[in-house]
């Protein structure tokens, strides 16, 4: 079965400094999605980074990157040069092939402060 | 990116009543939708999969004649919390695909009294 691991309940950053959020995962389909979402406190779902499993470069939006390490099952969420308005929950999920079904991680709060 | 809507985005019923929830996708065409679930400090949890005409996929645990979903065109799927309890207060979370991402609705927050 599939499975996706966040070990960090919360996390700490100070503005302006970069911060990585942790995110494993468990498959034995060799096909599959990684997506990482902001959830802010009014609750809204917002996209941020994609990862295919067979993308050779890791994936990058902006101040959002995606340390993805393929040997490893790990998929972590690098973002850089943090602000105050990146507070908010963080959740890693993994898409199964064929059903678009997304199966998500626990979560992440990352704050971060001045 | 692709805007999905939800609507209402809050409500409070009494128990016993029924409280339906829509999920629009505005500027595209989605044959599936998914619903979710999340209860406070707590991750979201599928429900079902809505699929434009015909039967809703249910996960394992979930109560199909609780939660009547009906998904009659390619932008529109409903859920239908049926004889709401306490238990059932919520946030409720729909999304739908659009090539390799999937968006999702604003939440709607169900609080039955």
């Amino acid at each position: 079965a599939q499975k996706i691991t966040q070990t960090q309940p919360g996390m700490f950053v100070q503005e302006k400094e970069a911060v990585t959020l942790d995110c494993t995962y468990d498959t034995s389909d060799p096909s599959y999605g990684l997506f990482w979402y902001k959830q802010p406190s009014s609750g809204e779902m917002i996209f941020l980074i994609y990862q295919g499993s067979y993308d050779q470069q890791n994936a990058t939006e902006g101040r959002y990157s995606l340390n993805f390490q393929k040997a490893r099952k790990s998929a972590n969420l690098v973002i850089s040069a943090s602000q105050l308005g990146d507070s908010a929950m963080y959740f890693c999920a993994m898409r199964e092939r064929n059903t678009d079904k997304l199966i998500f991680g626990t979560g992440t709060r990352l704050q971060v402060f001045p | 990116g692709a805007v999905v809507s939800q609507h209402p985005s809050w409500v409070i019923c009494k128990s016993g009543t029924s409280v339906k929830i829509e999920c629009r996708s505005l500027d595209f065409q989605a044959t599936t939708m998914f619903w979710y679930r999340q209860f406070p400090k707590q991750s979201l949890m599928l429900m079902a999969t809505s699929n434009e005409g015909s039967k809703a996929t249910y996960e394992q645990g979930v109560e199909k004649d609780k939660f009547l979903i009906n998904h009659a065109s390619l932008t529109l799927s409903t859920l239908t919390v049926t004889s709401a309890h306490p238990e059932d207060s919520s946030f409720y979370i729909c999304s739908a695909s659009s090539g390799n991402e999937q968006y999702f609705g604003p939440g709607t927050r169900l609080t039955v009294t």
